[in-house]
């Protein structure tokens, strides 16, 4: 089954870290680009960071850059987003999704809730 | 730092036609934007409708078609179906910030 599943969300206080991961499958893994995305419930979309099929370049979004690291294990065909110095602002629903030759997300995962409070 | 506006809601008639727009603050859209249109219905992630600029995917109804239109990119929904109520948010690839997602449009069907 062609699908992408994140897990990892939860609750941390300002300032703390959490580890995001993306399981794939179904598809050749190593073929696409894969993003993070998050969505402030309620608000838009927001691109947080993507990274190639052989890691080679990694992109971050000006409001993660410094905080967010972004990795893949084309082995296990997982992604990582390992978000450490975590604000409120941070706080949102984090999607993982492919591109791949400018077709970007034609598949999503079901998202994880990341809540950043004290 | 650029800016990719779309109408922030519409309102259109079942069986109507109507054209959601997207352009980024810092001039026209072109066909290297490859501009994607995604629809997100509440509680589900996003889906995507066209890719680079005017690419139905295979789930795409027909009615949903992308074009450019006065140097913005443009999604046009005809006969426009009660299930098409939703958020459309249009995506630019970008020099400088790879991907950049448009606001979103919140499409009412009444």
């Amino acid at each position: 089954q062609v699908q992408l599943v994140e897990s990892g969300g939860g609750f941390v206080q300002p300032g703390g870290s959490l580890r995001l991961s993306c399981a794939a499958s179904g598809f050749n893994f190593h073929d696409y680009y894969m993003n993070w995305i998050r969505q402030v419930p309620g608000k838009g979309l927001e691109w947080v960071s993507y990274i190639s099929g052989s890691s080679t370049s990694k992109y971050y979004a000006d409001s993660v850059k410094g905080r967010f690291t972004i990795s893949r294990d084309n082995v296990k065909k997982l992604v990582y987003l390992q978000m450490d110095s975590l604000r409120v602002e941070d706080t949102a629903i984090y999607y993982c999704v492919r591109d791949f030759r400018r077709i970007f997300g034609d598949l999503w995962g079901q998202g994880t809730l990341v809540t950043v409070s004290s | 730092q650029t800016v990719v506006t779309q109408e922030p809601s519409l309102t259109v008639s079942p069986g109507g036609t109507v054209t959601l727009t997207c352009a980024p603050s810092t001039g026209a859209v072109t066909s290297g934007h490859f501009a994607n249109w995604f629809q997100q219905k509440p509680g589900q992630a996003p889906r995507l409708l066209i890719s680079e600029t005017d690419n139905r995917q295979s789930w795409t109804p027909a009615r949903f078609s992308g074009s450019l239109l006065g140097g913005k990119a443009a999604l046009t929904l005809s006969s426009v179906q009660p299930e098409d109520e939703a958020d459309y948010y249009c995506l630019l690839y970008h020099t400088g910030a790879y991907v950049m997602f448009g606001g979103g449009t919140k499409l009412t069907v009444l």
